[in-house]
């Protein structure tokens, strides 16, 4: 056990549809990261955030916000979702938010999975 | 600039070993390893830095080439608990910076 939770564990939604992952990073850790691993396939970064400010982004679609809140919990919004959005998202934290430097613990994930 | 790595999958017998590569095109910052079994979290092993410092399980045995941006972990005397994927993340810079992860390479340990 990471010490990061997600939750839900799995989620069904259509297309179309808008639904909310939430994460509660590791006691301490102030940095939150958000990876989607679709099938298969390897850890694509999404986007940091570290003691509530943005700090990194990738490719994250527009569709796709994130925050994190000052009890440091951070929430990915995905929206207008489509057949390709389904895949297993990740959230990670570390103790800072020096992504290069620190290790980064992952929780144990989302199933999301778009009908 | 996502790094390759090699070989994509490796199988093995208990006890035999195996190098598993990551090489970038550009200069890196830091290489980390992780391991991530079917449907579960990856689990972090190592980090190894510019400069030298290393960070991780006593038992992971890794290197990081600086001049070449590659890394390898090794993988000796396997069991059959190594079993899964790994992958590599690497940064270019020790700020804040992404970590950009490998494809992967799967790994089978058979009795």
């Amino acid at each position: 056990d990471s010490g990061v939770t997600q939750t839900p564990k799995h989620l069904i939604t259509a297309t179309g549809q808008r639904v909310t992952l939430r994460c509660s990073p590791r006691s301490g850790d102030l940095s939150v990261y958000w990876y989607q691993q679709s099938l298969d396939q390897g850890l694509q970064f999404l986007i940091q955030y570290y003691n509530g400010e943005e700090r990194a982004k990738g490719n994250i679609l527009e569709r796709f916000s994130a925050q994190q809140f000052p009890d440091l919990h951070s929430e990915l919004n995905l929206s207008s979702l489509e057949l390709g959005d389904s895949a297993l998202y990740f959230c990670a934290s570390s103790v800072t938010g020096r992504g290069g430097y620190n290790e980064q613990f992952f929780g144990p994930g989302t199933r999301l999975t778009v009908l | 600039q996502q790094p390759v790595q090699s070989p994509q999958a490796v199988i093995l017998r208990e006890g035999e070993d195996a190098v598993i590569n990551c090489s970038s095109s550009k200069a890196l910052y830091s290489v980390h390893w992780y391991r991530q079994k079917h449907g579960e979290a990856p689990v972090f092993l190592m980090i190894l830095l510019k400069g030298g410092e290393q960070k991780g399980h006593e038992k992971i045995s890794a290197s990081f080439n600086e001049k070449k941006q590659q890394s390898s972990l090794y993988l000796t005397a396997s069991q059959l608990s190594y079993s899964g994927t790994y992958f590599c993340g690497t940064s270019f810079s020790g700020g804040y910076n992404k970590l950009i992860f490998g494809a992967g390479t799967r790994l089978a340990v058979h009795p």
